[in-house]
């Protein structure tokens, strides 16, 4: 089946720890992204890559990084800088790479400070 | 004014009833629009694109109003499983960008 990966499903993880997400497809889409979602907000833009070896940043980079080494592949770390990590982080993908063509998400993975 | 636009509700409904949802959108250069649905907890999942021309998939009816900057979806004779948050996602402009509105919540009565 083709889809969107993502592990673990919960995250719980300690104040100063790095920790990474990850994110795959099979769907032999370009363009992937990460997004988190707090509650009563939407969906907010992390990082995105429209090919292999290239990212941008979104709207609330700091505190994160990626790469994109594999077609197939994005994972995302937290790291110990991003100062309010707890949300629902996101990861699509989408076969166009304007970045307005449509998504795809993955099911997910909570992340909780402790 | 925020870039999305949507009553955040809940929209209580019985069962068979007719609902819509509006949604306004603030960049006049979006060229794509999508309806998203969002379960309790879950991910978003695409519900339809929206045509210029509106366009209707089954029970679903989505239209574009591009000189108010507003989009709506229709859904007649709800039924349980339609309860869910939907999103307004209008994309383009100088961003590039998909821009996800807060959602409006459905929840249908038995």
């Amino acid at each position: 089946d083709g889809g969107i990966t993502q592990s673990p499903k919960y995250l719980f993880r300690k104040e100063g720890q790095n920790v990474t997400l990850s994110c795959e497809q099979n769907l032999n889409h370009d363009a992937m992204y990460w997004y988190r979602q707090d509650p009563g907000q939407g969906l907010r833009l992390i990082y995105y890559s429209q090919i292999v070896n290239d990212f941008q940043k979104g709207d609330i980079a700091e505190g994160y990084s990626v790469s994109r080494e594999k077609k197939e592949s994005f994972p995302l770390t937290v790291t110990s800088a991003q100062k309010n990590p707890t949300a629902f982080y996101l990861c699509a993908s989408s076969i166009s790479t304007s970045g307005i063509g449509e998504q795809f998400f993955g099911p997910g993975t909570r992340l909780t400070v402790l | 004014r925020k870039e999305v636009e949507q009553d955040p509700g809940p929209f209580n409904v019985p069962e068979g009833a007719t609902v819509a949802f509006n949604c306004t959108y603030s960049n006049s250069a979006s060229q794509s629009f999508f309806w998203y649905r969002q379960d309790c907890r879950k991910e978003p999942k695409l519900l339809m694109s929206v045509y210029s021309s509106g366009n209707e998939d089954g029970r679903f009816t989505a239209q574009l109003n591009r000189a108010s900057q507003y989009i709506s979806l229709l859904i007649r004779d709800s039924k349980l499983s339609d309860s869910a948050t939907y999103l307004c996602v209008p994309g383009g402009g100088a961003t590039n960008k998909l821009i996800f509105g807060t959602g409006t919540l459905l929840a249908v009565q038995p």
